[in-house]
């Protein structure tokens, strides 16, 4: 039972455009959500969270939004720049951080 | 500081040999994560300490992992006996504060199993 989703493997956009990554999620005892960047060869890096008593965060082109009624997620950058390039997890934490598959981006110039 | 610092970088071994992985974490982060990323089952939780002291190791595979934490600075995961299944990219991870902040995880080690 895989309790964090992200259905999309890839997105791909064109620089200057909006990026929005996707998440859904099962268990409603999570109680803060969090996303990170991943490039080759390299650990995750951490991003932004929210914590399940607020519905949007924001952190400069990161803007991370929680609709925890419809126990989703979704993570948009604006605007998208090639350097923002990588595989991007989400993740849920009850006591400890449980991960999506990845979304692959793809921002070209 | 120099982050979270796993070693060795890459690991190749034959089947039935014992593998070492070591970790160290950033210096007052009071929890570590090991993970371990396959293309099948994505980035799954093996095991983790609080404060040195192993809290939940449900998601060690079988009886051939185990992990420890003998100090605040160190930790290993061990596979003993290795098996090319085990092949993937470790993950350790540290936190402090509950990781509200997110953990910060080191560079991994690719184990090939062969």
């Amino acid at each position: 039972d895989q309790q964090v989703k992200q259905n999309s493997p890839s997105l791909s956009v064109q620089e200057g455009r909006i990026s929005i990554l996707n998440c859904d999620y099962t268990n409603s005892m999570f109680d803060y959500f969090l996303w990170y960047k991943k490039y080759p060869a390299e650990g995750p890096t951490f991003l932004i969270s929210i914590s399940s008593i607020k519905d949007k965060n924001e952190d400069g082109r990161f803007t991370v939004f929680l609709n925890k009624s419809a126990k989703h997620l979704s993570l948009h950058i604006v605007p998208s720049q090639p350097g923002d390039s990588a595989v991007y997890f989400c993740a849920a934490n009850a006591g400890k951080s449980t991960f999506g598959d990845g979304t692959t981006l793809t921002v070209k110039p | 500081d120099a982050g979270v610092i796993q070693s060795p970088r890459h690991e190749v071994t034959e089947m039935g040999q014992e593998v070492t992985l070591r970790c160290k974490p950033i210096s007052g982060h009071n929890s570590l994560f090991w993970y371990r990323q396959t293309m099948m089952r994505g980035l799954e939780l093996l095991i983790y300490f609080n404060n040195n002291v192993p809290i939940d190791d449900s998601g060690m595979p079988e009886d051939r992992f185990s992990a420890k934490m003998p100090n605040a600075s160190f930790s290993t995961l061990k596979i003993q006996p290795s098996e090319p299944r085990d092949s993937a990219v470790y993950f350790c991870a540290s936190s402090s504060q509950g990781g509200v902040y997110g953990y910060t995880f080191g560079s991994g080690t690719r184990l090939t199993v062969v």
